[in-house]
């Protein structure tokens, strides 16, 4: 029963470039949260997504950052025109339905900007 | 909007010894969960312990142990018997049980604990 599972754990882009963050739910959720994590920092939440749906996007930048999960295949964190202060790990987690489910975590991908 | 806050930056304790990390929230609501997550070296997120604020047992597992007072909005970890490989950062974080809440969880700034041997 594989977890949730993040690619690529680590990635290196230089400052203007694109990075894509890929995101494979624990089998059986359909929601999907991604968060970042700033060197010494707490977890930030970013985004909510269920399939092909955006639940809650108020954590993310208004600009450069999207995301999305279709309905075939994993969910997508993209960052545009990449800047230093971009430089973070993020994680993805996956749960079930309703409040009291569990969240699980990815492994996280760490960026580093150039 | 809700908030988590840890106090303490860093703990150190004995191996074998019992140590406590704070954490402290605020919340106007009175059904939501809380949660200690740990983060060794590896950096992967590792729940170590829930509690339903509705009850008003508290949680444990193992050598974990939380201490919750609803009503002073404090939820405290206690680690008993303290091995080597409890030296992590630890997140104490929140979850609203809101459906507007996205259930997304809202973490502490985190407590760095180590271990000395």
């Amino acid at each position: 029963n594989a977890g949730v599972m993040q690619n690529p754990r680590h990635l290196v882009r230089r400052r203007g470039q694109e990075a894509r963050l890929r995101c494979s739910p624990m089998k059986g959720h359909s929601h999907v949260y991604w968060y970042r994590q700033l060197p010494e920092e707490g977890l930030k939440f970013m985004v909510y997504l269920q399939k092909e749906n955006i639940i809650d996007e108020s954590g993310m930048p208004k600009e450069r950052f999207s995301a999305e999960f279709p309905k075939e295949g994993p969910s997508i964190l993209r960052i545009q025109q990449v800047v230093r202060g971009d430089s973070a790990a993020y994680f993805c987690a996956s749960t079930g339905t309703g409040s009291g489910n569990t969240i699980y975590f990815g492994e996280g991908s760490w960026l580093t900007v150039v | 909007a809700q908030t988590v806050t840890q106090s303490q930056p860093e703990m150190s304790v004995q191996e074998a010894e019992t140590v406590t990390l704070s954490c402290t929230y605020d919340t106007s609501e009175s059904d939501y969960y809380l949660f200690w997550y740990k983060q060794p070296p590896s950096r992967q997120m590792i729940l170590v312990i829930r509690q339903e604020a509705y009850k008003q047992q508290n949680a444990t597992e193992n050598r974990f142990s939380v201490n919750f007072q609803k009503a002073a909005k404090s939820f405290s970890l206690k680690i008993s018997d303290s091995q080597l490989g409890d030296a992590a950062m630890y997140f104490c974080a929140y979850r609203s049980s809101r459906m507007d809440s996205s259930y997304k969880l809202i973490f502490g700034s985190g407590t760095r604990l180590l271990v000395r041997p």
